[in-house]
């Protein structure tokens, strides 16, 4: 089965250009999560999904950021504008029943 | 408030000693589940294991165990006969069914094993 896939792996842009990016969940699982990771803090979980309704954004670092899961099977989180900042490792992970998350293998992002 | 701290930030041992990361966490929740990923230089996150809070039994696979400790608010993972290939930042994390699953990550330990 294939797992979760995450697209672009690598990300480079400048500053103030709008950034999306995308997630496939493994089918069948009902939770997705948005999770960033960077040096200073660490993996942190952005916003998650339940059955494709958004349950928890407080992780949302500011209104620059949103994200969408119009159906089951696709995800993206997207930035306008970007800056330097939001470079970091973006992860995508999907769970049946809010059990083990599996996780994608990231975007690294860099804003420049 | 849930928390989860990995004092150790980074470990060097030889290959084939064994070594032990520390993980210890904090919740009220009384459902609450612990894992352990793998960060290996590819970057990826990989699942190792998912213990529940209703299960304290030690758990063996292979040359990695990992002891439940309810009473110290501890789960520990020892890697025996360590291996090059284990060098990897490992993530111990916690998740409560009062917060919907959501996992939250401790710091993390970096582990390197030189031959």
């Amino acid at each position: 089965d294939a797992g979760v896939i995450q697209s672009p792996r690598h990300e480079v842009t400048e500053m103030g250009q709008e950034v999306t990016l995308r997630c496939k969940p493994i089918s069948g699982h009902d939770y997705l999560f948005w999770y960033r990771q960077t040096m200073m803090r660490g993996l942190e979980l952005l916003i998650y999904f339940n059955n494709n309704v958004p349950i928890d954004d407080s992780g949302m670092p500011e209104d620059r950021f949103s994200a969408k899961m119009p159906n089951a099977s696709f995800s993206t989180l997207k930035i306008q504008p970007s800056e330097p900042r939001d470079s970091a490792v973006y992860f995508c992970a999907s769970t049946w029943g809010g059990e083990t998350q599996y996780f994608g293998p990231g975007t690294r992002l860099l804003v420049l | 408030a849930q928390k989860v701290t990995q004092a150790q930030t980074e470990i060097s041992v030889v290959e084939k000693e064994d070594v032990t990361l520390d993980c210890v966490y904090e919740t009220r929740d009384t459902t609450y589940y612990l894992f352990w990923y793998k960060q290996p230089p590819s970057g990826e996150l990989v699942f190792l294991i998912r213990r529940n809070s209703f299960d304290e039994q030690n758990e063996i696979s292979g040359r990695y165990s990992w002891n439940f400790q309810k009473s110290t608010s501890s789960f520990n993972f020892t890697i025996t006969a360590s291996q090059v290939v284990d060098s990897a930042v490992y993530f111990c994390a916690l998740s409560e069914a009062d917060s919907s699953y959501k996992l939250i990550f401790g710091s993390g330990t970096r582990l390197l094993v030189r031959p």
